[in-house]
């Protein structure tokens, strides 16, 4: 079975500190396709990211960047220089292809960003 | 853009009770879900529906029954409301049964049952 484990519960961090969210998978399938996604305190989760297992290539969108290695079954997630508004909960989500469509997401990263 | 709508977002019942959380997506979506969330359990999925009429439990299906009977609704019902069943429930809708897609999540609705 699928199984996503995000280690840390709460991160506080000073704003324009880095912060980074670790992500390790487990799946038997050599297909599989990995998120990210952010509840801000309003509730409701917002997608950020998807990645296939055949693309590791490491991505950047403004401040946010993602480090996949399949050698090590990690999807981490950085947030450089962070703002307030980066204050939430990300969830890290795992989808087999040869699965049952579902998606298994880890317990969250609570980040606090202080003022 | 995608738009999930759930009836409530805070809602108070009664132990016994029955209650119908319902979901609305605009998008034709096929696919629909619901969890719930707790602190420090993250996301479990409850029920899920691949099209209309047609469901599959989750990881924690006991206590609660679901109702597809047109595309754009996902109703969550618990027909005899518990305490251990507070808790924030999330609907969410996915486009085809790609495991590719990414899910569109409604605002959630936190229920508390007294």
């Amino acid at each position: 079975a699928q199984k996503v484990t995000q280690a840390q519960t709460e991160i506080s961090v000073v704003e324009k500190e880095d912060v980074t969210l670790d992500c390790v998978y487990e799946t038997r399938d050599t297909t599989y396709y990995l998120f990210w996604y952010k509840q801000p305190p309003s509730g409701e989760l917002v997608f950020l990211i998807r990645r296939n297992s055949f693309d590791e290539q490491n991505e950047i969108s403004g401040r946010y960047s993602w480090n996949f290695q399949k050698s090590t079954s990690s999807f981490n997630f950085t947030i450089t220089a962070s703002q307030v508004v980066d204050s939430a909960v990300y969830f890290c989500a795992l989808s087999e292809a040869g699965g049952n469509n579902r998606l298994a997401f880890g317990k969250g990263n609570q980040v606090v960003v202080i003022p | 853009d995608v738009k999930v709508t759930q009836s409530s977002r805070y809602l108070v019942k009664r132990t016994g009770e029955k209650v119908f959380l319902e979901c609305v997506q605009d998008m034709d979506h096929e696919n629909m879900f619901w969890y719930r969330q707790d602190p420090g359990l993250g996301l479990r999925l409850i029920y899920f529906s691949y099209d209309v009429k047609m469901k599959e439990k989750g990881d924690i299906p006991e206590g609660y029954s679901v109702s597809r009977e047109k595309k754009e609704r996902f109703s969550l019902i618990l027909e005899s409301a518990s305490t251990n069943q507070t808790s924030m429930y999330l609907c969410a809708s996915r486009s085809g049964t790609g495991p590719y897609n990414e899910q569109f999540f409604g605002p959630g609705t936190r229920l508390t049952v007294l």
